[in-house]
């Protein structure tokens, strides 16, 4: 089944700068990679993602690139505010036949300071 | 658009003893996922259901157990409690996806926090 690798697991950024959060898969037919945000005792949300026919996503401060042949993803958010501060989760998908599931990675907590 | 729903919001049991956790998706979707949150620790998946049917499983022993509902809501059982089993329980909604069609995002609700005691 899939794997995936997050890195690193504690990011701490100043407001304004930028942060870059990146995973590694394992399956080569993982085609859907998503990323959500999960404040402290919050659900995770759904912040991006990318399917495996693009290699570059953009909304507003969040993007996310993707590389098929070195099996790697990351997340970059742009002038980081406070709010930005969270655990980032990265996922992808893990198929067999019409059954596919997320496989997460094990977060990345992200603090942004003054 | 009201989102997806969980309850209870906190469970309390003791080891040996059941318990029953349930999630409403969201209105038009069908397939139901849950996933295992142990504290400070990621995302385990446990279960996705579609269409009444079990479609996959995670790495979790049979005691681990659900079903989905004609209006797709879904409940998660879990026997014989055991200490380890306390986490928070997460229910994902999504569309269904098509055979060789494309994955379908999952929202998550707030979750079932079960403490084993």
């Amino acid at each position: 089944g899939e794997n995936v690798e997050q890195h690193p697991s504690t990011l701490s950024v100043q407001e304004g700068d930028s942060a870059v959060i990146k995973c590694t898969y394992s399956d080569s037919a993982s085609n859907y990679f998503p990323w959500y945000k999960q404040e402290l005792g919050k659900r995770p949300q759904l912040i991006i993602d990318i399917r495996s026919n693009v290699g570059e996503k953009k909304d507003q401060r969040i993007a996310v690139t993707l590389n098929k042949t070195a099996k790697h993803f990351s997340l970059h958010i742009t002038e980081t505010q406070p709010e930005d501060s969270a655990v980032y989760f990265c996922a992808a998908t893990d198929r067999t036949g019409t059954a596919s599931k997320l496989t997460f990675g094990t977060g990345t907590r992200l603090q942004v300071t003054l | 658009e009201a989102g997806v729903t969980q309850s209870p919001t906190h469970l309390i049991k003791t080891r040996g003893q059941q318990a029953t956790l349930r999630c409403s998706p969201i209105s038009g979707h069908t397939s139901v996922y849950w996933y295992q949150q142990a504290l400070g620790l990621g995302l385990q998946f446990l279960l996705w259901y579609d269409e009444g049917e079990e479609r996959n499983r995670g790495n979790f022993p049979p005691r681990f157990s659900g079903r989905q509902f004609p209006n797709y809501s879904s409940e998660l059982n879990v026997n014989a409690l055991e200490l380890e089993d306390s986490a928070l329980y997460l229910c994902a909604s999504s569309q269904r996806r098509l055979q060789g069609g494309r994955n379908q995002p999952q929202h998550f609700g707030d979750g079932t926090r079960l403490s084993i005691l």
